[in-house]
């Protein structure tokens, strides 16, 4: 069955500090990855996504991301995190076969970036 | 800018109500999704639409139907309105077919559902 985890409920950073939110995936072939991030009370918005090439990926906002074919993984990271940068962040996948843009979502994970 | 627009943002309904969730995209996406959104399960699938008329269940279709009869617009119904229907609700939308291969979902504000 396809999935994805985010083994992290909650990330706590230090303003300036890095920052990394980890996503873990179980989907067959080579998927398309997303990240997305909810403000409060608000709809998602997209961040960055890898559909192939580079494994290092940039988004908004000062986000990346790193596929790692091996780990099955796609951590978000940002090099210095700003209070401004809390909200609850989500990764998604999505199979490359078919049309229909089904996303598989992980269960979310809350950054608190402190002053 | 793709815009996704849900028609409530906040709605309280009473337990055995019917009740209608609207969403409109104005990019002429073929898919369309509705989503669940609870605290610590992320968001699950409860329907989607990858054409006029044409619907999918997702992960969690009981208690809800949905509607598609124009391309734009895709409602999300809930036949009799339950309390464990108290919920978020995310509405979204992607280009179809090949050429949406890849391309990410864009989604509504969401409607705050309350079932009392």
């Amino acid at each position: 069955a396809q999935s994805v985890a985010q083994p992290e409920d909650q990330v706590n950073v230090a303003e300036g500090n890095p920052l990394t939110v980890k996503c873990t995936y179980s989907v067959s072939g080579n998927p398309y990855l997303f990240w997305y991030v909810q403000y409060p009370n608000r709809g998602l918005q997209f961040l960055l996504k890898y559909i192939t090439g580079d494994n290092l990926v940039k988004g908004s906002y000062g986000f990346e991301a790193e596929f790692n074919k091996s780990q099955t993984s796609f951590h978000l990271k940002k090099p210095s995190a700003l209070v401004s940068d809390s909200a609850l962040y989500f990764c998604a996948v999505r199979e490359r076969s078919g049309n229909t843009g089904k996303l598989i979502f992980g269960q979310g994970t809350t950054l608190q970036v402190k002053p | 800018d793709v815009k996704v627009t849900q028609s409530s943002r906040y709605l309280v309904k009473r337990t055995g109500e019917k009740v209608f969730l609207e969403c409109v995209q104005d990019m002429d996406h073929e898919n369309m999704f509705w989503y669940r959104q609870d605290p610590g399960l992320g968001l699950r699938l409860i329907y989607f639409s990858y054409d006029v008329k044409m619907k999918e269940k997702g992960d969690i279709p009981e208690g809800y139907s949905v509607s598609r009869e124009k391309k734009e617009r895709f409602s999300l119904i809930l036949e009799s309105a339950s309390t464990n229907q108290t919920s978020m609700y995310l509405c979204a939308s992607s280009l179809g077919g090949t050429g949406g291969r890849g391309t990410e979902a864009f989604f509504g504000q969401g409607t705050r559902l309350t079932v009392v």
